[in-house]
C-alpha cells in the first residue's frame, strides 16, 4: 500500500460528459502529480501541484483541469469527454517539489471508460 | 522533445535465467533516471534512482546501471514473483518536472 488513495477506481461515462477524479496524497507529501496511462502511449505526465500551487504542466488537454486544495488532496476534472480519453489515470505524491529523487508514490489509479 | 525507449517490449524467461532490460533515453540535461515496477491493476512502484553515468544500484535480484545514453536493469536468477512490467523514466532539466516514462518491458518468469 503506497498510502495514496484514488477514487473512484472505475468510472464509465458517455462522450461529452464531465467527470472528477479524486486523490489523497501520502501523509506529509506536498506534491501531487497526475498521469494518464493508455496502452499505446504509456504513462504521460499531465500536471503537478506543490502545496496548493501549480508547479509543472505536461501534456494536459485544455478540456482537463486540476487543483490541489488546502488539505492537499487533489482533483482532476475531465470535461467534454471523448472516446480517446479512456485510460487509467494515476495520481502520485512525493514530499519534495523538484521530483529529482524520482521517488513518486502512485495510487492504484482510476480507470475511465468513455462510451 | 524528451524520449525514453525501452526494449524488449516483452520478455519471457525461465526461473533462474538471468537477463537485462534496456532503456535508452534522449533528454536535455538528464537530472535523474528511474526504474519502477508495475504489477497488473496497480500503480508503479519505485525501485531505483540513478544520477550519473557509471552509477549502479542493487536490490535483491535487480541491479540498475547507467551510461550516458542508456540504462540497464539486470535481473539475476529471477523468480516467478519478479514477473511484472518494468518502467524506466527520465527527469530532464528542460523544464517540466514530470517524469518522461518509457512504455515498459513486460517480464514473465516461468517456473
Amino acid at each position: 500500500d503506497s498510502g495514496v488513495t484514488q477514487t473512484p477506481k472505475h468510472l464509465i461515462t458517455a462522450t461529452g460528459q464531465r467527470v472528477t477524479l479524486r486523490c489523497s496524497p501520502r501523509s506529509g507529501d506536498l506534491s501531487v502529480y497526475w498521469y494518464q496511462q493508455s496502452l499505446d502511449q504509456g504513462l504521460q505526465f499531465l500536471i503537478q501541484y506543490y502545496n496548493g500551487e501549480e508547479r509543472a504542466k505536461g501534456n494536459i488537454l485544455e478540456r482537463f483541469s486540476a487543483q490541489q486544495f488546502p488539505d492537499l488532496h487533489s482533483e482532476l476534472n475531465l470535461s467534454s469527454l471523448e472516446l480517446g480519453d479512456s485510460a487509467l489515470y494515476f495520481c502520485a505524491s512525493s514530499v519534495e517539489a523538484s521530483g529529482r529523487t524520482g521517488e513518486l508514490f502512485f495510487g492504484e489509479g482510476s480507470r475511465l471508460t468513455v462510451l | 522533445e524528451d524520449q525514453v525507449t525501452q526494449s524488449p517490449e516483452a520478455l519471457r524467461l525461465q526461473e533462474g535465467e538471468s537477463s537485462s532490460l534496456n532503456c535508452s533515453y534522449t533528454v536535455s540535461g538528464l537530472r535523474g533516471l528511474f526504474w519502477y515496477r508495475q504489477d497488473p491493476g496497480k500503480g508503479p512502484e519505485f525501485l531505483f534512482t540513478l544520477y550519473s553515468a557509471g552509477e549502479e544500484k542493487e536490490k535483491e535480484r535487480l541491479k540498475a546501471t547507467l551510461t550516458k545514453k542508456e540504462s540497464f536493469l539486470h535481473i539475476t536468477a529471477p523468480k516467478p514473483e519478479d514477473s511484472a512490467t518494468y518502467l524506466c523514466a527520465a527527469l530532464s532539466g528542460g523544464g517540466a518536472d514530470g517524469l518522461t516514462f518509457g512504455k515498459g518491458t513486460h517480464l514473465i518468469i516461468q517456473p
